[in-house]
C-alpha cells in the first residue's frame, strides 16, 4: 500500500518563506507530486520530482529525497493569494489506473 | 480547450435518491477517475477508468458505479444515497505525456444527502 504522512496547518507571515514536508511509503515509487486547492475549488497541479533534487518554478520549488523517502515544497515571498492547502500526491501502479495516491492536506495560512 | 468539465456543480438529495455525475474531458486522454474529499481526508479515489468501456473499483467503491461509454465522458452513479455520500465529487484526467503524475481536475461537485 501507498501511505503520505504531511503536517495538518502551517501558518506563515506574507513575505516570509515556508516549507511544507511530506514522507511517504510506498512499494513503487514513480515520484513525488504537489497539488494546490483553494478553498472551494479544485486542486491544480504545482510540481513534480521524479528524481532526487530542487525543483524551482518561480516562488514554489519542491525537493525530493528518494533514499529517505521524503520531499518538501518551499514557498518562498508568500503572498496572501498562497493561503490554500496543499497535497503531497505519489502514482499509484497499473492495478489502481496510475491513480495517485494524496497525502491528507496542510492548510497554509498567510498572515499580513 | 476547456480540460475536464463537470455537472452538476451542488445538489441536495434526500436519503434514498439516485443521481448522476457527468464528468467530459477534451484532453483525449484514455485514463479517467472519480475521487472524492472530506475534511481531514485528502482525496480518494472511487473508480477508475484506464481506456474506452473499461472501469475498475478504487479505494471506496461502495455505493457507487460508473459508465465509460466514450473517450470523452465518465459518469458515476449513486443508486440510493446515503449521508455518508455527503462529500465533494471531482473527476480528472491525466495530461498527456505526463506518465499520470499531472492531472486536471474538474471543478466539482459538492453533493449533500440529508
Amino acid at each position: 500500500g501507498q501511505s503520505l504522512e504531511q503536517p495538518s496547518e502551517v501558518t506563515a507571515v506574507e513575505g516570509a518563506i515556508v516549507q511544507i514536508n511530506c514522507t511517504y511509503q510506498t512499494s513503487g515509487f514513480y515520484g513525488l507530486s504537489w497539488y494546490q486547492q483553494h478553498d472551494g475549488g479544485a486542486p491544480t497541479f504545482l510540481s513534480y520530482n521524479g528524481l532526487d533534487g530542487l525543483e524551482e518554478t518561480g516562488r514554489f520549488s519542491s525537493f525530493l529525497s528518494r533514499s529517505d523517502s521524503y520531499g518538501y515544497l518551499l514557498l518562498q515571498e508568500l503572498q496572501m493569494k498562497d493561503s490554500a492547502s496543499y497535497f503531497c500526491a505519489v502514482r499509484g501502479v497499473e492495478n489502481s489506473g496510475y491513480a495517485l495516491n494524496f497525502g491528507k492536506g496542510t492548510s497554509l495560512l498567510v498572515t499580513p | 480547450n476547456a480540460g475536464v468539465t463537470q455537472t452538476p456543480k451542488f445538489q441536495v438529495l434526500k436519503t434514498g435518491q439516485s443521481m448522476t455525475l457527468q464528468c467530459a474531458q477534451d484532453m483525449n486522454h484514455n485514463s479517467m477517475y472519480w475521487y472524492r474529499q472530506d475534511p481531514g481526508m485528502g482525496l480518494r479515489l472511487i473508480y477508475y477508468s484506464a481506456s474506452e468501456g473499461t472501469t475498475d473499483k478504487g479505494e471506496v467503491p461502495n455505493g457507487y458505479n460508473v459508465s465509460r461509454l466514450n473517450k470523452r465522458e465518465f459518469s458515476l452513479r449513486l443508486e440510493s444515497a446515503a449521508p455518508s455520500q455527503t462529500s465533494v465529487y471531482f473527476c480528472a484526467s491525466p495530461r498527456s505525456g505526463s506518465a499520470y503524475n499531472e492531472q486536471f481536475f474538474g471543478p466539482g461537485t459538492r453533493l449533500t444527502v440529508l
